[in-house]
């Protein structure tokens, strides 16, 4: 099993533009997790999914939209980047409710100029 | 609601020395504890975890931590440093039941002195 991956591993944006950053697991695992991490902040859920069609907003959510149309895919879009969105960003899953531990991707490293 | 806060953003300690890392907790209902190890450029991995059952927690790389309920504190420790327990370590809290979501603290990382 390859795991958790998120893709690209890094990308610089412009003010204004957008991206959306793509993680994958193949692990057959319902709950799915963004979070961004900034230096001396921990992390920060920004949106989760249960399961297929269904996500819910985390802590910061603004100016992200997720999706989640198969099990597999939990893509993270930013619509017109700000500075302030600069920051690493890791996806993570787990198995069910009922289970604790949530396995995380690499991270994409995004700086927004 | 459940916050985590960890003392010392950064610690030092020689290799073979004692490693202590704390984190204390709050929360409005029971918690559920975490620890996790970041190494540089890659993501978290689960140390260990506390569920309720047995409170002294055994973990893995030789790692374990204690959950007190009268200091509201679940810190982490190793009795003997090693070069590669060099990262950063995170305390996470979550409310009872896998369905509650995970409370991060701001990290601690450690580094090793030969």
């Amino acid at each position: 099993n390859a795991g958790v991956t998120q893709t690209p591993k890094f990308r610089i944006l412009k003010i204004g533009q957008s991206m959306t950053l793509q993680c994958t697991q193949d692990m057959n695992h319902n709950y799915m997790y963004w979070y961004r991490q900034d230096p001396g902040m921990g992390l920060k859920l920004i949106y989760y999914s249960v399961g297929a069609g269904i996500t819910d907003k985390g802590e910061v959510p603004n100016g992200y939209n997720v999706s989640r149309s198969t099990t597999e895919d939990f893509p993270l879009r930013l619509e017109l980047a700000a500075p302030s969105q600069t920051s690493v960003y890791f996806c993570a899953s787990k198995l069910s409710g009922n289970s604790y531990e949530q396995y995380f991707g690499p991270g994409t490293r995004l700086t927004v100029t | 609601a459940q916050s985590v806060t960890q003392l010392g953003s950064h610690v030092s300690v020689s290799e073979g020395a004692l490693v202590l890392l704390r984190c204390n907790y709050s929360s409005s209902v029971p918690p559920y504890l975490f620890w996790y190890v970041q190494y540089p450029n890659q993501g978290l991995q689960l140390l260990l975890k506390y569920t309720s059952a047995a409170t002294l927690v055994k973990g893995i790389n030789g790692f374990e931590a204690e959950f007190k309920k009268s200091e509201t504190s679940f810190h982490l420790t190793k009795p003997s440093a090693h070069m590669s327990d060099a990262a950063e370590y995170f305390c996470a809290v979550s409310g009872a039941g896998g369905n509650e979501k995970l409370t991060f603290g701001t990290g601690t990382r450690l580094t090793i002195i030969p």
